[in-house]
């Protein structure tokens, strides 16, 4: 199984809405990421989770709040957040982080924030 | 700062020529990652390239690395339409500790004409 998923795929919020990406992977990877797109643009990496610790965070707003509650999920809490957030958001899954490891992508969740 | 230029980031072929696409990166590393992704989909890996002088084929993509010359070529022979997507380059860089970075090129935007 070399597939990552994440839940939902759709979200519209309202900039007082508290939501939550889910991101999910089987493969025993133990580095999972979230990636930002806007559209045209190519992936910012957002977090790094190496063994379920934090490892990278690129300095993302505070309203951004990552998660990592075992080896195979990965959560970003959203909250407060703007329009300009809206962006496709990506999560992948490697099987190590210190680099070499191919790095699989999940299907995104396209997030609208109004 | 990991600088990866692409170039050309827009391209227009006809069905059966072949092309090339550059990626130009400014700091030294080994690894170099070959995406592709179709509108309003997530990232497909295509290549892993790990050492100098790597060479993979896929089809009608072949893929290779100059780690002496920071380059990596992504040749196209006998394009045809169903090839038509953004290919993003990426470069893997250590950033501290044994933690590493996928940073992107800004995409080549390939389009295949009858």
């Amino acid at each position: 199984d070399t597939e990552v998923t994440q839940t939902p795929k759709h979200l519209v919020m309202g900039m007082t809405n508290k939501k939550s990406l889910k991101c999910e992977q089987h493969m025993g990877h133990r580095a999972m990421y979230w990636y930002k797109q806007k559209a045209k643009k190519p992936p910012e990496l957002m977090f790094v989770y190496s063994y379920e610790k934090l490892s990278i965070n690129e300095s993302v707003p505070s309203r951004f709040s990552p998660e990592c509650p075992n080896s195979s999920l990965l959560n970003l809490h959203l909250h407060a957040l703007q329009p300009e957030d809206s962006a496709l958001y990506l999560c992948a899954s490697s099987q190590g982080s210190t680099g070499a490891y191919e790095q699989y992508f999940g299907p995104g969740t396209r997030l609208t924030v109004t | 700062e990991l600088k990866v230029e692409q170039n050309p980031l827009f391209l227009s072929m006809q069905e059966g020529k072949n092309y090339t696409i550059y990626c130009n990166y400014s700091t030294t590393s080994d690894r170099l990652y070959w995406y592709r992704q179709d509108p309003g989909k997530s990232l497909e890996s295509l290549f892993v390239l790990l050492s100098n002088g790597a060479v993979k084929q896929e089809g009608r993509l072949m893929a290779s690395l100059d780690t002496k010359a920071r380059l990596s070529t992504l040749h196209i022979t006998a394009a045809v339409h169903d090839l038509s997507a953004t290919y993003f380059c990426a470069v893997d860089l250590r950033v501290g500790g044994s933690n590493y970075k996928l940073t992107f090129g800004k995409g080549t935007l390939l389009t295949v004409n009858p």
